[in-house]
């Protein structure tokens, strides 16, 4: 079965720092992995996924995450925080590219940006 | 861009009553999810489905029913409401994999109160 780790339910960092969200993964199959992000009062949108195309993986609004197979990790980075960062961001794992089955979620880090 | 509508944004029950939440996709979708997001626990899956009058159940099904008999709409159901119950639901859909299919369209999301 897949699952996912997220390390911090909250990850605070000030604006223009660099900011780095922690996930690991378990699957048994080479997995398709996504980060999403939720705003406050919205629901979730697609930030980046990884495909089995290349390792390092470029989403929107300068975020971008490696897929590293030895460290089962998909961490989640961006080089300058900006205050409409914050909100809360979920790793995800499917073994069968989400479209059947859907996604197995992390719990979710809140990103607080201080300034 | 698809539109995931979920029918209401918060809704307060009592104990006991039967609830239907109702989601509608205007992309003529496949997959439709059901989740609920609690504080601390992420996104975790109720039910799903991938065809008309097919449903499938997800990680947390108990207490919980669905219906999916027109493809654009899928009807999750809490047949005896109970304060446990009392969370944030997602509602998402997607295409068939290699159209698309690892992305899931999220809707606003439906915040139920059982009291």
């Amino acid at each position: 079965a897949q699952s996912v780790t997220q390390l911090g339910s909250h990850v605070s960092v000030s604006e223009g720092a660099l900011v780095l969200l922690r996930c690991n993964y378990s699957s048994s199959v080479p997995p398709y992995l996504f980060w999403y992000v939720q705003y406050p009062n919205q629901g979730l949108q697609l930030l980046l996924k990884y495909t089995s195309a290349a390792t390092l993986v470029k989403g929107i609004n300068g975020f971008e995450a490696e897929f590293k197979k030895s460290e089962t990790s998909f961490h989640l980075t961006k080089p300058s925080a900006h205050m409409s960062d914050a909100a809360e961001y979920f790793c995800a794992v499917s073994e069968w590219g989400g479209g059947a089955d859907g996604l197995t979620f992390g719990k979710g880090t809140h990103l607080i940006i201080q300034p | 861009d698809v539109k995931v509508t979920q029918s209401s944004r918060y809704l307060v029950k009592r104990t006991g009553e039967k609830v239907f939440l109702e989601c509608v996709q205007d992309m003529d979708h496949e997959n439709m999810f059901w989740y609920r997001q609690d504080p601390g626990l992420g996104l975790r899956l109720i039910y799903f489905s991938y065809d008309v009058k097919m449903k499938e159940k997800g990680d947390i099904p108990e207490g919980y029913s669905v219906s999916r008999e027109k493809k654009e709409r899928f009807s999750l159901i809490l047949e005896s409401a109970s304060t446990n119950q009392t969370s944030m639901y997602l509602c998402a859909s997607t295409p068939p994999p290699g159209t698309g299919g690892e992305k899931l369209f999220f809707g606003s999301g439906t915040q139920l109160s059982v009291l």
